[in-house]
């Protein structure tokens, strides 16, 4: 049972436009998200994150959104560049188990120059 | 700083046998994990050490075996290894305050069984 899920297994945008990756959840137990971004043959690096308590985080060209009625949050990257090509991950911590985070399948991002 | 490294970078074994892999932070981080990558699958939580001496359960336990040898070192064993070990492994660490939530991920080791 994939309690969080990232549907769309591959993005490609121009350079200069908007990513927009999505994820959606299952467990109202989660209270905390991360996006977690993973370039070949290297460990993933956190990119941002954002609490359940909020709605919006920001971080330079990075804005995590989160709708927690309909159990979705979304990673939009603006302006998109080709750097920015690489897996992109999900995750969600549980509140009742300390430190654990479940992964989404990951959304592999193209981005032509 | 090193931050989480792992070793060995690549490995092979034969079905049925047995190895160690290693990690180590240097980030004084108390909670320790290990994931494995499938192609599709995202990361799967194997085990984890929520603090030094205590060690947990994750979604995909079956088939290993961990010990967390000190604050800093967190190992992982094979007893018998078999081709669905086939994987990447990620060890990450995190620190263990309220809110801080990121962990961080060492460079992975790729095991193929043969």
């Amino acid at each position: 049972d994939q309690q969080v899920k990232q549907n769309s297994p591959s993005l490609s945008v121009q350079e200069g436009r908007i990513s927009i990756l999505n994820c959606d959840y299952t467990n109202s137990m989660f209270d905390y998200f991360l996006w977690y971004k993973k370039y070949p043959a290297e460990g993933p690096t956190f990119l941002i994150s954002i609490s359940s308590i909020k709605d919006k985080n920001e971080d330079g060209r990075f804005t995590v959104f989160l709708n927690k009625s309909a159990k979705h949050l979304s990673l939009h990257i603006v302006p998109s560049q080709p750097g920015d090509s690489a897996v992109y991950f999900c995750a969600a911590r549980w509140s009742t188990s300390y430190g654990k985070l479940t992964f989404g399948q990951g959304t592999i991002l193209t981005v032509h120059p | 700083n090193a931050g989480v490294t792992q070793t060995p970078k690549f490995q092979v074994l034969k079905t049925g046998q047995s190895m160690t892999l290693q990690c180590a932070q240097d980030m004084n981080h108390n909670s320790m994990y290990w994931y494995r990558q499938d192609p599709g699958m995202g990361l799967r939580l194997i085990y984890y050490s929520a603090s030094e001496g205590t060690t947990d359960k994750g979604e995909v336990p079956n088939g290993y075996n961990v010990s967390r040898l000190n604050k800093r070192e967190f190992s992982l064993r094979l007893e018998s290894a078999a081709p669905s070990q086939t994987s990447v492994y990620f060890c990450a660490s995190s620190y263990s305050g309220t809110g801080i939530y990121e962990q961080f991920f060492g460079p992975g080791t790729r095991l193929t069984v043969l």
